[in-house]
């Protein structure tokens, strides 16, 4: 069984423009969420994705927004890219709502000049 | 708000020894779950160790277990018999019971030295 699959693993961009990260969860799973890691603020919570709908949201400005599709694959968006944006963004898979193993992937290192 | 304590950003231990990584959280609920996870330079977070707090018993698989002092909200991590590829950052984590989010810890780097 294929694990979670991020794509790009790797992004550079400039200050202003926006991206996309997409993110394919475990086959059979259809909750995802989506993670910010950075030296300084460690792993913090982006949203949740379950069904096609927002579950939970962190505390990220709105330029942050993201999607679920029916196949249950994820996108997340970040418009006006600021330098502060530069991180991993880690993308992980649950069978459903209420079950508490996740499973993430490798994720997507993004780098704003 | 929940949060995830880990004091100590570096650790090293030789191979074949064993380590014990610190983690401590605050919460006012009274079922959650904790977990460890282990990042490598791959940077793929695994899931190392799961603890149902209703639990009273101490969770393990294979060379790692914890130790789970709910009444102090402790959660420490003991890998046996250290090998090289557990060399990686180790992040402790808390679920409140429900749909939520995971809470991290800051992380601890653990090297394995040969």
């Amino acid at each position: 069984k294929a694990g979670v699959t991020q794509t790009p693993r790797y992004l550079i961009k400039t200050r202003g423009q926006q991206v996309t990260l997409s993110c394919s969860p475990i086959s059979g799973h259809r909750s995802v969420s989506w993670y910010q890691q950075t030296p300084g603020q460690g792993l913090q919570f982006l949203f949740e994705y379950f069904s096609e709908t927002q579950r939970n949201k962190g505390n990220f400005p709105g330029r942050f927004s993201g999607r679920q599709f029916s196949n249950s694959r994820s996108e997340m968006n970040v418009s006006t890219l600021e330098l502060g944006d530069s991180a991993l963004y880690l993308c992980a898979s649950r069978v459903s709502e209420g079950y508490t193993e996740a499973f993430f992937g490798q994720g997507t290192r993004l780098t704003v000049v | 708000a929940q949060t995830v304590t880990q004091s100590q950003p570096e650790m090293s231990v030789q191979e074949a020894e064993t380590v014990t990584l610190s983690c401590t959280y605050d919460t006012s609920e009274s079922n959650y779950y904790l977990f460890w996870y282990k990042q490598p330079p791959s940077r793929q977070m695994i899931l190392v160790i799961r603890q149902e707090a209703y639990k009273q018993q101490n969770a393990t698989e294979n060379r790692f277990s914890v130790n789970f002092q709910k009444a102090a909200k402790s959660f420490s991590l003991k890998i046996s018999d250290s090998q090289l590829g557990d060399t990686a950052m180790y992040f402790c984590a808390f679920m409140k019971q429900g749909n939520t989010p995971l809470v991290f810890g800051k992380g601890t780097r653990l090297s394995v030295i040969a």
